[in-house]
């Protein structure tokens, strides 16, 4: 049972726009940043937006987040089929003292 | 180019003990937090510790928490993890990943893993 809560599948077709959630509590994504990596199939993670809102330089303008209150979320618009993978969110949580992750989206390209 | 190489991984059986390498180049090993967070086969990411660069801080999951401990080398760009009184469940790919100056859990960049695998 991950302490971040997210859809464990979503799904769109290519071009379409697709929001993954991620809920949390007052100890981690309400006192914290969250932030996403991708996960490409047979692969290690990456960086994909951190700091809320953030993009690392190479992540293209297709990938947002946001945040509000407890919650996140990590949209992609223009949907393409290479961006099927494993989505993760994560966040420090004040009361574990520790990082927390979700237990990932799987994002089917249909 | 950051590059981060783990090593150390195998099969041992549970009770024992494995000591996990990073090798780390590319970048200012000392001025980075760098962490740990493993994968089950087929499972999500669970982040096991991390030790900052200024001060070497460190933070542990419960889950591993007396059992496990990370440390680095600055001179040898090397970064560890001693694991002891292994359990099955402690079975998983092992990532080295580094933080990013002002966040040290934000892990920009992660190495290829090493593999655990705890079982009699």
């Amino acid at each position: 049972q991950s302490v971040l809560t997210q859809p464990p599948s979503a799904s769109g077709t290519p071009g379409q726009r697709v929001t993954i959630s991620c809920s949390g509590s007052s100890s981690n994504i309400g006192s914290n940043a969250v932030d996403w990596y991708q996960q490409l199939p047979g692969t290690a993670p990456e960086l994909l937006i951190y700091s809320n809102d953030q993009r690392p330089s190479g992540v293209p303008d297709r990938f947002s987040g946001s945040k509000s209150v407890t919650s996140a979320s990590l949209a992609i618009s223009g949907l393409q089929s290479e961006d099927e993978a494993d989505y993760f969110c994560a966040a420090w949580d004040d009361s574990l003292i520790g990082v927390v992750f979700g237990g990932g989206t799987k994002l089917t390209v249909l | 180019e950051v590059q981060l190489l783990e090593s150390g991984g195998g099969l041992e059986q549970p009770g024992g003990a494995l000591r996990l390498s990073c090798a780390a180049s590319g970048f200012t090993f000392s001025s980075y937090g760098m962490s740990w967070v493993r994968q089950a086969p087929g499972k999500g990411l669970e982040w096991v510790s991390t030790i900052s660069g200024s001060d070497s801080t460190t933070y542990y999951a419960d889950s591993v928490k007396g059992r496990f401990t990370i440390s680095r080398d600055n001179p040898k760009n090397t970064l560890y993890l001693q694991m002891n009184s292994l359990r099955v469940e402690d079975s998983a790919l092992y990532y080295c990943a580094k933080g990013i100056l002002g966040a040290t859990v934000v892990n920009d960049h992660w190495g290829q893993g090493t593999l655990v695998t705890v079982s009699s």
